[in-house]
């Protein structure tokens, strides 16, 4: 069974609007840590956004927020206000505390329209 | 602050060669982890380095090796390529083994012919 899954292969979205990538996962660890990626076309992993299973309060990094909802074991990534430099790959990871490694989802390929 | 950096950026080899990828991680990290990227199985963890010893390992066959010398910096080593080695290799750096937040490289482009 797939850990991370992302629904949402591709998304058009247009410039200025709020975007939300989708994100379920699936673990039986109480200890784990969810991840946001971006990866532009350049091909380089750029990290954006951290929760962690014990955190109370949702992520925010600037324009990024997680929206965590525990009980549905889903972490969606909030983008306000997109940016036509949005446009990319974001994949979403989770790490559990047991095994510790990192498992990455399909990801999904925004594009921003002006 | 420099970045993580990997050299080289693109190889191509032919099956059966071995193949070694380098990465540096940023000044002061510890940890370093290998992923595999592929449009058909996505990213794949490989391996993760802190203080020179292999403390985690993906589900990758015993062609796959790596390893950390003293100054953090890794290597990722492929014996016997195969087609299917053909992939963007990503290497990431973090302050401490486990770390939350990873430094991505730009990755190797590695083809096999």
């Amino acid at each position: 069974a797939q850990k991370i899954t992302q629904t949402q292969p591709g998304m058009f979205v247009q410039e200025k609007e709020a975007v939300t990538l989708d994100c379920t996962y699936d673990t039986s660890d109480p200890s784990y840590g969810l991840f946001w990626y971006k990866q532009p076309s350049s091909g380089e992993m750029i990290f954006l956004i951290y929760q962690g299973s014990y955190d109370q309060q949702n992520a925010t990094e600037g324009r990024y927020s997680l929206n965590f909802q525990k009980a549905r074991k889903s972490a969606n990534l909030v983008i306000s206000a997109s940016q036509l430099g949005d446009s990319a790959m974001y994949f979403c990871a989770m790490r559990e505390g047991r095994d510790d490694k990192i498992i990455f989802g399909k990801g999904t390929r925004l594009h921003i329209l002006p | 602050k420099a970045g993580v950096t990997q050299t080289p950026r693109y190889l191509i080899k032919t099956r059966g060669q071995q193949v070694t990828l380098s990465c540096s991680p940023i000044s002061g990290h510890r940890s370093v982890s290998w992923y595999q990227q592929t449009p058909g199985q996505g990213l794949q963890f490989l391996f993760e380095y802190f203080s020179e010893t292999q403390r985690n390992k993906g589900n990758f066959p015993g062609r796959f090796s790596g390893r950390q010398f003293s100054n953090s910096r890794s290597e990722m080593n492929v014996s016997t390529l195969e087609l299917g080695d053909s992939a963007l290799y990503l290497c990431a750096s973090s302050l401490y083994k486990g770390g939350d937040e990873q430094f991505f490289g730009p990755g190797t482009r590695l083809t096999v012919l």
